[in-house]
């Protein structure tokens, strides 16, 4: 079956510390795309990218670093600079840059 | 910067009722899409829209790309209570695509 893995489902960590979210997906998408969603809130787009090794901010990118070294891999670092970090983070992909978007099932961070 | 606006921000309905969500936008968009949230997990897409006056059903829900570009309506009839849930809508145009806040829906026993 193909589609998009997020791991873990839950994480916790101690303030200052960087922790990684992963996501992978097997559907030969170009495009991925890192999300928060805080309680009550909209989708807000940490950071995107269209194609392996390229990735731009979006619109909450501070604290947070990706990497694209792989078409099926976008990993997010979310450092200690964060200074709000606890959330639900989401992956998404899609075939072309801003086509229908495919989300994972999140993974819920908790910073204490 | 471009914003949907989403309505109503939360509701509360009789299993069986009908139900209507909408969003806009002083925007124009080349397509729409509606997405349903479980709570703790990630967005489905229920349905897109991709040319003005469009109307699309997918089982019980039906969705339509409003004649002005700027708007998308969503129907569900007769709501069963696995329809509870956030429902999402999202305008894409050119390089950007904006999600709206969402539309809670609560089923009442």
């Amino acid at each position: 079956d193909g589609g998009i893995t997020q791991s873990p489902k839950y994480l916790f960590r101690k303030e200052g510390q960087n922790v990684t979210l992963s996501c992978e997906q097997n559907l030969n998408h170009d495009a991925m795309y890192w999300y928060r969603q805080d309680p009550g809130q909209g989708l807000r787009l940490i950071y995107y990218s269209q194609i392996v090794n390229d990735f731009q901010k979006g619109d909450i990118a501070e604290g947070y670093s990706v990497s694209r070294e792989k078409k099926e891999s976008f990993p997010l670092t979310v450092t200690s600079a964060q200074k709000n970090p606890t959330a639900f983070y989401l992956c998404a992909s899609s075939i072309v840059p801003y086509g229908e978007q495919y989300f994972g099932p999140g993974t819920r961070l908790t910073v204490t | 910067g471009q914003q949907l606006n989403q309505s109503p921000q939360s509701m509360f309905i009789q299993e069986g009722e009908d139900v209507s969500m909408n969003c806009t936008s002083s925007s124009i968009f080349n397509t729409w899409l509606w997405y349903k949230q479980d709570p703790g997990e990630g967005p489905v897409l229920l349905i897109a829209l991709y040319k003005a006056g469009e109307l699309t059903s997918n089982g019980r829900l039906t969705a339509q790309f409003g004649i002005t570009r700027k708007d998308s309506f969503l129907n569900i009839s007769a709501s069963i209570p696995s329809d509870v849930g956030i429902y999402f809508c999202a305008g894409q145009k050119d390089d950007k695509i904006i999600f709206g806040k969402g539309t809670r829906l609560h089923i009442l026993p």
